[in-house]
């Protein structure tokens, strides 16, 4: 079965710094990743994935992360946190086999600070 | 850009009540996805379709129910509705993984309370 952890209930950051929001997972083979935020009141949207190649992924509004397969883990960045990056972070796994689910985390809520 | 629309934000009904989610999409996506959204407990898949006519029970499919009798609508039913599934309801679609794009992309959700 196929599980993703996200160690981190809340992340505060300050304006301008780098903010690192964490995940790993477990998987029975190779991994497709995802990274969602979601704002108040509204519904999920996309920022980046993994599925092959680079290790590095970039995505919108200019986060990034890291695949590391020998962690089993997706690491979400950004070099200089915005205020407006205030919001709930998801990472998911999907299943490309029979049950073609995502399979999420329970969320990371970063708050960066002015 | 792909669009995926459920039928209302905001929801109250009354406990007992059948209560129909309606989600549309229009990338012509053979995926689509019911998740409910509770503090702490993250996404939760209740059911899924990977085509017309086809469901797959999810991680929590007991009080649910769905419908998907064309590609761009799937529709969740809540067949007696009670205060345990007061909750914020996310549809999701996609394209199957195998085609290409991976992603899956979300309505913008319905608060549901039962009263």
């Amino acid at each position: 079965a196929q599980s993703v952890a996200q160690p981190e209930d809340q992340v505060n950051v300050a304006e301008g710094n780098p903010l690192t929001v964490k995940c790993t997972y477990s998987v029975s083979g190779n991994p497709y990743l995802f990274w969602y935020v979601q704002y108040p009141n509204r519904g999920l949207q996309f920022l980046l994935k993994y599925i092959t190649g680079d290790n590095l992924v970039k995505g919108s509004y200019g986060f990034e992360a890291e695949f590391n397969k020998s962690q089993t883990s997706f690491h979400l960045k950004k070099p200089s946190a915005l205020v407006s990056d205030s919001a709930l972070y998801f990472c998911a796994v999907r299943d490309i086999g029979y049950g073609q689910n995502f399979v999420f985390g329970p969320g990371t809520r970063l708050s960066v600070l002015p | 850009d792909v669009k995926v629309t459920q039928s209302s934000r905001y929801l109250v009904k009354r406990t007992g009540e059948k209560v129909f989610l309606e989600c549309v999409q229009d990338m012509d996506h053979e995926n689509m996805f019911w998740y409910r959204q509770d503090p702490g407990l993250g996404l939760r898949l209740i059911y899924f379709s990977y085509d017309v006519k086809m469901k797959e029970k999810g991680d929590i499919p007991e009080g649910y129910s769905v419908s998907r009798e064309k590609k761009e609508r799937f529709s969740l039913i809540l067949e007696s509705a009670s205060t345990n599934q007061t909750s914020m309801y996310l549809c999701a679609s996609s394209l199957s993984p195998r085609v290409g794009k991976t992603e899956a992309f979300f309505g913008q959700g319905t608060r549901l309370t039962v009263v």
